[in-house]
């Protein structure tokens, strides 16, 4: 089955830094990948989509100079949370959607997290 | 705007149970529908998938049922296992151009030994 990676999966930072995530298919090409953050015992929110080579769309209530997306390569996906605060500790959970399973249902695979700690 | 809602948000059964855990969501335009298991602070596994001109998926003890009209899934787990203790979220993906995927807060199940 389709894997996604992300690395790192635990980061302690101090408040005011920035902290890169990133988010890895490694067996296959991910023409859009998403982000989520999830708070403790709450479903995952959607953060933003993007698609490979254009710019990420977020969602309402989303600062996109917080959090910046890159999506360089059909395998690779970049979160940067730019001056950290302590608000801003969660899960965040990648997910990338295999370009060539369109007729498959859009099925999308999930990384395994990646829980930051702002102090 | 689509709405999951998932009932109960916790679950304890002794070992051996059958269970039924539910979701409902308010928009039927859906293009499928997906069940996930998440371990503690893990990611999410994908458990079953189900298109929206089916009724229902079968994989092992596990039985996802579909019935877009009412706006309901179930997930069926048979023979219920320590091992199955999990946060189960139903997911529901939209049938707009952009096939966006909404979840509801999961249900907690812990199987007793």
């Amino acid at each position: 089955g389709a894997v996604v990676s992300q690395h790192p999966s635990r980061v302690i930072c101090k408040s005011g830094t920035s902290v890169k995530i990133e988010c890895r298919s490694l067996d296959f090409q991910a023409t859009t990948m998403f982000w989520y953050r999830q708070f403790p015992k709450q479903s995952l929110m959607l953060m933003a989509t993007s698609n490979e080579g254009s710019k990420a769309t977020y969602e309402q209530g989303v600062e996109k100079d917080k959090f910046l997306i890159n999506h360089a390569s059909l395998t690779l996906s970049t979160l940067t949370v730019t001056s950290a605060h302590p608000e801003d500790s969660s899960f965040y959970i990648c997910s990338a959607r295999d370009g060539t399973s369109g007729g498959a249902g859009y099925e999308q695979f999930f990384g395994p997290g990646t829980r930051l700690t702002v102090l | 705007k689509q709405e999951v809602t998932q009932i109960p948000a916790a679950l304890s059964v002794p070992e051996g149970e059958n269970l039924v855990l539910n979701c409902s969501f308010t928009d039927s335009a859906i293009y499928n529908l997906q069940w996930f298991r998440q371990d503690p602070g893990k990611g999410l596994t994908s458990l079953l998938l189900i298109q929206s001109s089916q009724r229902e998926q079968t994989s092992g003890r596990l039985n996802a049922s579909l019935d877009k009209s009412s706006g309901r899934s179930t997930l069926y787990i048979a023979a219920s296992q320590p091992g199955d203790s999990a946060t189960y979220l139903c997911a529901v993906r939209s049938s707009g151009s952009a096939r966006q995927l909404t979840f509801g807060s999961g249900t907690q199940l812990t199987v007793l030994p």
